[in-house]
């Protein structure tokens, strides 16, 4: 069974550029959740999404988006990029659609560098 | 407002000692414990949960704890292995959670052969 997957895995853009990172969740997993791991940090939630639906957002600006498709794959984007987003973004899934005994399964991230 | 706290940044352990690693909540709403560990430049890798029902959980050389009156969780490894080298982290969630899991800092393991 195909764990999640997230494209790309590594990339750079300049300040002020937008950028989508994408998630494909296990199969048959319902909820995607994204996080954000910068040096020194925990893991830092940004949203979850379960039926096209966002259910919960982190304390991130308004230039931290997403989305899940019918499909359940999901894409979350930045934009106006600023140095500080520089980070690794994890996307993890999840079978159950309630929050408690929830495990959730992560992808190898997507590595984001903002020059 | 760190829900979950790991207080300690970093262990070091002779190989096949014991490693404990430990974890505080504040939220009484968490009913779902996690394990996760990290290498770097991957994914977390789940490695054990616990309910709030149970105060013990054990696969193989991984157990955790969980004390609810003190809001404390540990993660044992016995025997500790250089593999075991790596970040873990503790997580929680919770059914009135609103559906996502709060992770802490994190406690590098470091595992000398």
């Amino acid at each position: 069974k195909a764990g999640v997957t997230q494209t790309p895995r590594y990339l750079i853009k300049t300040r002020g550029q937008q950028v989508t990172l994408s998630c494909s969740p296990i199969s048959g997993h319902r909820s995607v959740s994204w996080y954000q791991q910068t040096p020194g940090q925990g893991l830092q939630f940004l949203f979850e999404y379960f039926s096209e639906t966002q259910r919960n957002k982190g304390n991130f600006p308004g230039r931290f988006s997403g989305r899940q498709f019918s499909n359940s794959r999901s894409e979350m984007n930045v934009s106006t990029l600023e140095l500080g987003d520089s980070a690794l973004y994890l996307c993890a899934s999840s079978l159950l659609g309630e929050s408690s005994g929830n495990t959730i399964y992560f992808g190898e991230g997507s590595w984001l560098t903002v020059v | 407002d760190q829900q979950v706290k790991q207080n300690s940044p970093s262990l070091s352990v002779q190989e096949g000692r014991i490693s404990i690693l430990n974890c505080d909540y504040t939220n009484s709403m968490f009913d779902y414990f996690l394990w996760y560990k990290k290498y770097p430049a991957e994914g977390p890798t789940f490695l054990i949960s616990i309910s709030s029902i149970k105060d013990k959980n054990e696969d193989g050389r991984f157990t955790v704890f969980l004390n609810k009156s003190a809001k404390h969780l540990s993660l044992h490894i016995v025997p500790s292995q250089p593999g075991d080298s790596a970040v873990y982290f503790c997580a929680a969630n919770a059914g009135t959670g609103g559906f996502k899991t709060i992770f802490g800092a994190g406690t590098r393991l470091f595992v000398k052969a």
